[in-house]
């Protein structure tokens, strides 16, 4: 079974860059066409999609965040990482990885925690 | 981008009820139109993909229906574990968007 798990700083300053890391395990990130995707949700509000990562290493970004977003894999670990040039307080929200389901149908079966990143000096 | 609106944005049921909560999209969908449940600290779980299908594990009370641009999540029989927030997401544009969540509540 496919497990996700977050991790990075907990607290960044603003302007600066935001890093967080996403491990997968029970599956290989580089096998299965599965699409690797960053979603965030702000503090008691909705769910806003960031971007995804193909297996292939191909990606695509949400049009409203794409200027500031880097989303990049590393097979040799079985990782992929978001990072969030610039970041202000609008920035602060829990940050998940998810993989979807079935190629690029956008439906996200397997999440992980979350982790919240709050944006503050 | 597709704007998704939910309602209502929060329900008030009890145990054994019928709800039926829906979502409207700002454009047609086609049937890209799924469906996911939030418990309070935890990540969303997938609970109906393409408008009806029933995500594997996912109890038969749970039913998604509709296209084009209006949809349904029905809870046959509400059992004490599904009060939670609902939120639709359309997956017809890449560019995913979600509603602004639906909390069902105890009365």
């Amino acid at each position: 079974q496919v497990q996700l798990q977050e991790s990075g700083p907990g607290l960044v300053k603003p302007s600066q860059t935001l890093s967080l890391t996403c491990t997968v395990s029970g599956g290989s990130i580089s096998s299965g066409g599965y699409y690797w995707s960053w979603i965030r949700q702000h503090p008691g509000k909705g769910l806003e999609w960031i971007g995804y990562i193909y297996y292939s290493g191909s990606t695509y970004y949400n049009p409203s965040l794409k200027s500031r977003v880097t989303i990049s894999g590393d097979t040799s670990k079985n990782q992929f990482s978001l990072k969030l040039s610039s970041v202000t307080a609008a920035d602060t929200a829990v940050y998940y990885c998810a993989r979807d389901k079935d190629g690029s149908s956008g439906s996200f079966d397997c999440w992980g925690q979350g982790t919240l990143v709050t944006v503050s000096s | 981008d597709i704007q998704m609106t939910q309602s209502p944005s929060s329900l008030s049921a009890s145990v054994g009820d019928r709800v039926t909560i829906t979502c409207r999209a700002s454009q047609s969908i086609s049937s890209y139109l799924i469906w996911y449940q939030q418990k309070p600290g935890k990540a969303p779980k997938l609970l109906i993909y393409a408008a009806s299908s029933l995500q594997s594990g996912v109890p038969s009370r749970f039913s998604g229906g509709g296209s084009g641009t209006d949809f349904t999540l029905t809870i046959s029989s509400l059992q004490p574990e599904d009060f939670a927030t609902y939120y639709c997401q359309q997956s017809y544009s890449t560019v995913y968007t979600f509603g602004q969540g639906t909390k069902l509540e105890i009365k």
